[in-house]
């Protein structure tokens, strides 16, 4: 079946300007992942959703990042006033749910977003 | 707070000799221990977890909670196995998990021919 799917592959974008990302999970998965890579780093959890609510958002590094999941599928995130420093990988990924046995995370081909 | 050190950014074998990629973790509670493999322009998937106790592509790892380590081994490396390994650490609770993962900062396998 299909995977996890994200849109834009890539981002180019200015710095100040808005930008949003987004995220399909796997068909039925309740728990949704969104993680940011820099160069040279392992992946950096930021806001993991279980359905539609945010149950953890305390890696988003400052206001100007929002994430939304309304129906309990599709997610974006979303950020304001780019800067320079956000340019990095930004992974998404999904769960049949959060922790227990199930927990296995399915991650989607990220999206490489450079602010200039 | 829980982190996730893997000392070595690279690592390079010969095909057929034994590899060890390391991996450290710091966590107050018990923690979930996994290793995430991403191959040349794929993405990001699951090796094996500790829970499992399985051999995955020969690949083996314990966790050791005195030494708060679970290294990844594997006896006969091959030039399939190059790729980027990341060791991620989920906190648990009550017997559940939760849901975000911690992860090194990586280590780059290089099996040559």
């Amino acid at each position: 079946g299909a995977g996890v799917s994200q849109t834009p592959s890539n981002k180019v974008t200015e710095k100040g300007k808005y930008v949003e990302l987004r995220c399909d999970p796997i068909s039925g998965h309740t728990a949704l992942y969104w993680y940011r890579q820099s160069l040279g780093q392992g992946p950096e959890f930021l806001i993991y959703f279980q359905g539609t609510g945010a149950a953890d958002d305390s890696g988003l590094p400052n206001d100007r990042f929002f994430a939304v999941r309304p129906e309990g599928s599709v997610s974006t995130l979303k950020i304001q006033r780019t800067e320079r420093g956000d340019s990095a990988v930004y992974l998404c990924a999904s769960s049949l749910a959060s922790g227990g046995r199930y927990n296995e995370q399915f991650f989607g081909p990220g999206t490489r977003l450079t602010v200039l | 707070a829980q982190r996730v050190t893997q000392p070595e950014k690279l690592l390079s074998v010969f095909k057929g000799a034994p590899v060890e990629l390391k991996c450290n973790y710091s966590y107050s509670g018990s923690p979930e221990l996994f290793w995430y493999v991403q191959y040349s322009r794929q993405r990001l998937q699951l090796l094996l977890r500790h829970i499992s106790r399985e051999s995955i592509k020969g690949f083996t790892a314990d966790l050791n909670k005195g030494e708060t380590s679970f290294h990844l081994k594997k006896p006969f490396a091959q030039e399939e196995d190059s790729a980027m390994y990341y060791c991620a650490l989920s906190g648990k609770s009550g017997g559940t998990s939760y849901g975000k993962l911690t992860f090194g900062q990586g280590t780059i396998l290089t099996v040559h021919p």
